[in-house]
């Protein structure tokens, strides 16, 4: 079945540690997200790709950093840069720029929480 | 500065009623325009959206209503389900937004038996 994995579903983490999210996706989509949920939030945009080699910011990029090596993977960390980040990370993909693509696929999101 | 927002956090509404889900945004550059669909501890699911040269889109039990002069859409269900109860977000995007969704806060649907 196509779509898009996330993993771990849950993460703990000590501070200053550094921690990195997987997300997998086979459904030959060309463009990549990172969303974070906060409570009563809507999605922030952390960073995205529209194509291999490439990616750019966000809206709250700050102490965060991703690579897109391969079409199918984005992985996301989270570095001890990143002042509050304890949240619900979510991953989508898109056949084009969202904008167009008329929807985003989404994983079923990686909540990370630091002690 | 919230563009886009979602006044009521959670509705609750009587199975085989009327759903209205409310979303109001500031941008007036914003054309594009998508509602998702969120049950708990999965990730959201895109439900229905709507171009700034429409003011309605159909599909199914599912509506969408956009009055630009108000800055206003609209997401209707009917009748409504006990599946249909979950979170729903309202997304919007402009055509110069770099490709950018700006998300609303979303809003609890509970559909009572």
């Amino acid at each position: 079945d196509g779509g898009i994995t996330q993993s771990p579903k849950y993460l703990f983490r000590k501070e200053g540690q550094n921690v990195t999210l997987s997300c997998e996706q086979n459904l030959n989509h060309d463009a990549m997200y990172w969303y974070r949920q906060d409570p009563g939030q809507g999605l922030r945009l952390i960073y995205y790709s529209q194509i291999v080699n490439d990616f750019q910011k966000g809206d709250i990029a700050e102490g965060y950093s991703v690579s897109r090596e391969k079409k199918e993977s984005f992985p996301l960390t989270v570095t001890s840069a990143q002042k509050n980040p304890t949240a619900f990370y979510l991953c989508a993909s898109s056949l084009k720029g969202q904008r167009w693509a008329g929807e985003l696929f989404f994983g079923e999101g990686s909540r990370l929480t630091v002690l | 500065d919230q563009q886009v927002k979602q006044n009521s956090p959670s509705l609750s509404v009587q199975e085989g009623r009327i759903s209205i889900l409310n979303c109001d945004y500031t941008n007036s550059m914003f054309d594009y325009f998508l509602w998702y669909k969120k049950y708990p501890a999965e990730g959201p699911t895109f439900l229905i959206s709507i171009s700034s040269i429409k003011d309605k889109n159909e599909d199914g039990r599912f509506t969408v209503f956009l009055n630009k002069s108000a800055k206003h859409l609209s997401l209707h269900i009917v009748p409504s389900q006990p599946g249909d109860s979950a979170v729903y977000f309202c997304a919007a995007s402009a055509f110069d937004s770099n490709y950018q969704l700006i998300w609303g806060a979303g809003t609890k649907l509970i559909i009572k038996p």
